[in-house]
């Protein structure tokens, strides 16, 4: 069945880089378009970023667009989230989800997401 | 950018009750919507996509209606594991937007 793993996540100061992954298995994840969603403590969920199968269309939500980067490693069945220049307001768990087809639509299936903290 | 707007934010209900939740899409969007369901400390659950397929797997109880701008979740007979939260999703146009969320509480 389809699991996703994710992983870095962790305490950070303002300012500083964080890069997520997210490991993927009981699919090939080359046939799939994925997608990053946060929710911070207690709030909603928000749409972050998202990467078509083979990497080359890649979209961002306006609140991340220009520090966070999202990538994927086919053969390593592992995408990534860079994150840079960090903000208090990027703390959030953060889940990565497989869409149902090769370019970006829905996210069908998720992972159990991995703690953001930004506090100086 | 495509804003939507769930309503209501919040709702008590009891078992066996009848239960709807709207998203209002601010720009037409076809059928490009999916219903998730939360629960508290776990991962969102698709419900439904494409404005009314149901996700396999998930209970007849729950279906979805609409099109355009306006949009529903119905769940038929409200069950005991059915008190989560409820998002709807819009994915129009390579654009993804989250409604606030429904709370649903027991009655």
């Amino acid at each position: 069945q389809v699991q996703l793993v994710e992983s870095g996540g962790g305490v950070v100061q303002p300012g500083r880089s964080l890069r997520l992954a997210c490991a993927a298995a009981g699919f090939t994840l080359r046939g799939y378009a994925m997608h990053w969603v946060r929710q911070a403590p207690g709030k909603g969920l928000q749409w972050v970023a998202a990467i078509s199968n083979d990497g080359r269309n890649k979209y961002y939500a306006d609140s991340v667009k220009g520090r966070f980067t999202i990538s994927r490693d086919n053969s390593g069945n592992t995408l990534y989230l860079q994150m840079n220049s960090l903000r208090p307001e990027d703390a959030a768990v953060y889940y990565c989800a497989r869409d149902s087809m090769w370019i970006p639509s829905s996210p069908e299936f998720w992972g159990q997401g991995t703690l953001v903290t930004v506090s100086s | 950018d495509i804003q939507m707007t769930q309503s209501p934010s919040s709702l008590s209900a009891s078992v066996g009750d009848r239960v709807m939740i709207t998203c209002r899409a601010s720009e037409g969007i076809r059928n490009d919507l999916d219903w998730f369901q939360q629960k508290p400390g776990k991962a969102p659950k698709r419900l439904i996509y494409s404005a009314s397929s149901l996700q396999s797997g998930v209970p007849s109880r729950f279906s979805g209606s609409g099109s355009g701008t306006e949009f529903t979740l119905t769940i038929s007979s409200l069950q005991p594991e059915d008190f989560a939260t409820y998002y709807c999703l819009q994915h129009h146009s390579n654009s993804w937007t989250f409604g606030h969320g429904t709370k649903v509480e027991i009655k």
